[in-house]
């Protein structure tokens, strides 16, 4: 069965340093894979997209790579700040129409 | 509204009451999506609307639980017969015709006592 998997446990960094969040499939094709931000009582707010035939893409402090072999993205925060704390998405999909998968999420905390 | 909204925010209902959440989405966007995440978990997929027809419903848990968007704006989701394990978040999330993303709103809780 189709199987997505992040950090299960929280992740604490240092301000200032990178964070970095793991997603691992299985079982799965994705046309896409997206990276969502969640704080508490809150839904999913949309950060990054990265289609199958890319291997990178950034947005501001963000960039989230896609390994298609290994069947893996990571997604780095440079420069990590207090207000960077949430639960962090990583969701995949078929195509534009379709469902997302997503992951259990992972949470971050940045502290001082 | 800018984004989408979801009402109630929260609803506490005992086991075997009927129960309806309702979603308006973006302005424009015609797919709808509903998805329920429990604690700790990801949102799950639970059905998929283009305009007023479903397109996949794959997601749904059994016949208690059904979804209509009748004039393909507005949806609202509906549980007959409410059981202890229905209790969870309920989302909503729209998408514009072309785009991938999908944009979510703020979800209802939904707790069966």
């Amino acid at each position: 069965s189709q199987k997505i998997e992040q950090n299960s446990e929280a992740l604490n960094i240092q301000e200032g340093k990178t964070a970095t969040l793991t997603c691992n499939y299985t079982n799965y094709s994705p046309a896409y894979l997206q990276w969502y931000r969640q704080d508490p009582g809150r839904g999913p707010v949309f950060l990054l997209l990265i289609r199958e035939n890319e291997k990178e893409k950034r947005k501001e402090r963000l960039k989230v790579t896609f390994d298609t072999t290994l069947k893996q993205s990571l997604f780095h925060i440079t420069a990590s700040q207090p207000a960077d704390s949430a639960t962090y998405l990583c969701a995949l999909s078929t195509g534009t129409a379709s469902k997302l998968t997503f992951g259990t999420g992972t949470r971050l905390q940045v502290t001082l | 509204g800018a984004g989408v909204s979801q009402t109630p925010s929260n609803k506490v209902t005992e086991k075997g009451k009927y129960v309806e959440l309702r979603c308006d989405p973006i302005s424009g966007h015609t797919a709808l999506y509903w998805y329920r995440q429990s604690l700790g978990q990801g949102p799950e997929f639970l059905i998929y609307f283009q305009g007023t027809g479903a397109a996949d419903d794959s997601g749904l848990p059994n016949d208690r639980f059904f979804a209509v968007r009748p004039e393909g704006s507005v949806s609202t989701l509906k549980i007959q017969r409410t059981e202890r394990g229905d209790s969870a978040v309920y989302l909503c999330a729209s998408r514009r015709t072309g785009e991938e993303t999908q944009y979510f709103g703020p979800g209802t809780r939904l707790l069966v006592l």
